[in-house]
């Protein structure tokens, strides 16, 4: 079965430009979540998707937004990048909304210049 | 979300000493969840603890849920240099999302 795959894995971007990252959760899990971690530091919860809708939103600008379609599949975008959106972004799944384990994706690594 | 703090932020400790890495929140948790993230990886679940006092083993670690359900640790016996890596707790159930907290980084020494 395959895991939470995430794309691209890496990519640089400029100050001001605007990046989409996807995420496409384990086959029949309807939860997902994104998270950025900057380098060496902590997991910051971004956005929480489930059933197509956004459930819950971290402590960031709305210019970091996203979506979930109805293949539960996931998109986030970030837009005016600026120096310090350089981080690790992790998407994960969940079976449900409530509980149980989440299934992270390797990451997209974003390095903006 | 559901806020908790993490302690120690760093261990550097001798192949074979004990480790331990401490949750702490100022509400009542639901459950608690432990993850381990190596070293340019991904978090990889551990556990979930949701009964107060609830203590589980896994072979060398053993997870504690307080009996107040405000706290958890993880405490690692005899430490291997495969052991190296950040570990975190997370938090959120029902409407709050999954949030952890800053982690524990572990540095093991050959």
């Amino acid at each position: 079965e395959a895991g939470v795959t995430q794309s691209p894995t890496h990519l640089i971007k400029t100050r001001g430009q605007q990046v989409t990252l996807r995420c496409s959760p384990i086959s029949g899990h309807t939860s997902v979540y994104w998270y950025q971690q900057a380098l060496g530091l902590g997991l910051q919860f971004l956005l929480w998707y489930d059933e197509g809708e956004e459930r819950n939103r971290g402590n960031f600008p709305p210019r970091f937004s996203g979506r979930q379609f109805p293949n539960y599949s996931s998109e986030l975008n970030v837009n005016a990048l600026e120096l310090e959106d350089s981080a690790l972004y992790l998407c994960a799944s969940r079976l449900t909304s409530r509980t149980g384990e989440l299934f992270f994706g390797e990451g997209s690594r974003l390095t903006v210049l | 979300g559901q806020q908790v703090m993490q302690i120690p932020q760093y261990q550097h400790v001798q192949e074979g000493e004990d480790f331990t890495t401490y949750c702490n929140s100022s509400t009542t948790l639901s459950n608690i969840q432990w993850y381990k993230q190596r070293p340019g990886g991904h978090p990889v679940f551990l556990i979930q603890l949701v009964k107060s006092g609830e203590v589980k083993k896994q072979k060398r670690l053993t997870f504690q849920f307080g009996e107040a359900k405000k706290n958890s640790s993880l405490h690692i016996t005899a430490t291997q240099t495969t052991d190296v890596g950040t570990y975190f707790c997370g938090v959120g159930t029902g409407r709050r999302a999954l949030t952890f907290g800053s982690g524990t980084r572990l540095q093991v020494q050959p």
